[in-house]
């Protein structure tokens, strides 16, 4: 069963802090991961993609890694700031003609001052 | 970069009654929509796939004659909820897959929240 699971559920740091969330999955034929910050009451925007031969992909304070192998990924903060409190969500795309996604359940995080 | 809209964002209705959303595909033309809803602090759940010029196909306990779709054109896909009832009040959110792309990119909606009093 094709599946994606994110830890922490939630998380909450201090202003200025660094975080790092994590994602394993289970999907197959795996295309590429992909990694959407959702505002509470918005929709996913995407931060990062990555295809199965790229180790690691940089958006600003967000930078992704990906091991193919062990089937994780992780999504790192760097000096989070008070704007990214939000669900981030990693998804993952089947490789076939569905265009479907594979979502997981979310990180909530909660930026304080 | 590719915009998808949706309208509109919040809408209250009456039990029974029907309510229309619209997804529009601002500066791209998909081929494909999907439709999903989310609950409170639950993740996106797909709901039904859309494309141009054909019927939708819709995830298994979704019901096709509850919930409506329509993809007349290349940059609109409508979503009806009909008789709506408490239970059906939620966020959806549309995405609009933009052809040609390496990646075929999904775009995602604002979302509308939907209550139904």
């Amino acid at each position: 069963k094709n599946q994606v699971e994110q830890s922490p559920q939630s998380l909450i740091i201090l202003e200025g802090k660094n975080c790092t969330l994590q994602c394993n999955y289970t999907v197959s034929p795996f295309s590429n991961l992909r990694w959407y910050k959702q505002d509470t009451g918005r929709g996913p925007v995407s931060l990062t993609i990555m295809t199965f031969s790229e180790n690691t992909k940089s958006n600003g304070r967000y930078t992704a890694t990906l091991d193919a192998d062990t089937k994780q990924s992780s999504l790192h903060i760097t000096a989070s700031q008070l704007s990214d409190s939000a669900s981030y969500i990693c998804v993952v795309s089947l490789m076939d003609s569905s265009y479907k996604l594979i979502f997981g359940s979310g990180t909530r995080l909660l930026v304080r001052p | 970069g590719a915009v998808v809209s949706q309208h509109p964002s919040w809408v209250i209705c009456k039990s029974g009654t029907s309510v229309k959303i619209e997804c529009r595909s601002l500066d791209f033309q998909a081929t494909t929509m999907f439709w999903y809803r989310q609950f409170p602090k639950q993740s996106l759940m797909l709901m039904a796939t859309s494309n141009e010029g054909s019927k939708a196909t819709y995830e298994q306990g979704v019901e096709k004659d509850k919930f409506l779709i329509n993809h007349a054109s290349l940059t609109l896909s409508t979503l009806t909820v009909t008789s709506a009832h408490p239970e059906d009040s939620s966020f959806y959110i549309c995405s609009a897959v933009e052809a040609g792309r390496r990646f075929y990119e999904q775009y995602f909606g604002p979302g509308t929240r939907l209550t139904v009093t």
